[in-house]
């Protein structure tokens, strides 16, 4: 059974298209995050949502915004993309306060 | 502001060999340090959690401490195979739920 899924799995497009990309989880999970991988491999989190509100916005972009339609799914839609938006996002979820973060699979976004 | 580091960056080692990557980082004030597993082109696998009050945490083969007051923790892998062959990211949770994430340990067991 997956845990955390994200769909697509790859996302080519051209700069100042926009796109989504979407996240599930089915653990029962009241947080969710997203964390963007850039090419040296660094993870750095962008925003975290508790019972779907925003807990955490890590100075990202106003062209990066997330949805919450509820606890389960934390969708990621990105307006104008930039070459420099080109990375690995990564969904995550958890019980908050303390416990394990499960990421998902990721989701490689190419902008050319 | 936190920062997180591991060394080596990169480690070949033949298979059968125990071996031990290192994390710091820089704040003490953190809720639990958490060791992840990514493989090529994949997402990360959790491997162990060691939350602000505990010393270590032990899965099979893996062994990870935790030491906050000298900002340091270790992961000890003991009789490495090829399949361990991976990188290893720490990272430390602060506040709300933040986890900052270390530069990563890219390791390689060869037959």
């Amino acid at each position: 059974d997956t845990a955390v899924s994200q769909t697509p799995k790859y996302l080519v497009t051209q700069m100042g298209n926009d796109k989504s990309i979407k996240c599930e989880q089915n653990l029962g999970h009241d947080t969710m995050y997203w964390y963007k991988q850039d090419s040296k491999k660094f993870l750095k989190i962008m925003f975290s949502y508790n019972n779907k509100e925003l807990i955490i916005n890590e100075t990202v972009p106003n062209r990066f915004s997330p949805k919450s339609p509820d606890k389960a799914h934390l969708n990621l839609h990105i307006n104008s993309l930039e070459l420099g938006d080109s990375a690995v996002y990564f969904c995550a979820s958890s019980l908050p306060r303390g416990y394990e973060q499960y990421f998902g699979p990721g989701t490689r976004l190419t902008v050319t | 502001k936190q920062e997180v580091t591991q060394i080596p960056a990169a480690l070949s080692v033949p298979e059968g060999e125990n071996l031990v990557l290192n994390c710091s980082f820089t704040d003490s004030a953190i809720y639990n340090l958490q060791w992840f597993r990514q493989d090529p082109g994949k997402g990360l696998t959790s491997l162990l959690l060691i939350q602000s009050s505990q010393r270590e945490q032990t899965s099979g083969r893996l062994n990870a401490s935790l030491d906050k007051s000298s900002g340091r923790s270790t992961l000890y892998i003991a009789a490495s195979q090829p399949g361990d062959s991976a990188t290893y990211l720490c990272a430390v949770r602060v506040d709300t739920d933040k986890l900052i994430f270390g530069t990563g340990t890219r390791l390689q067991v060869f037959p």
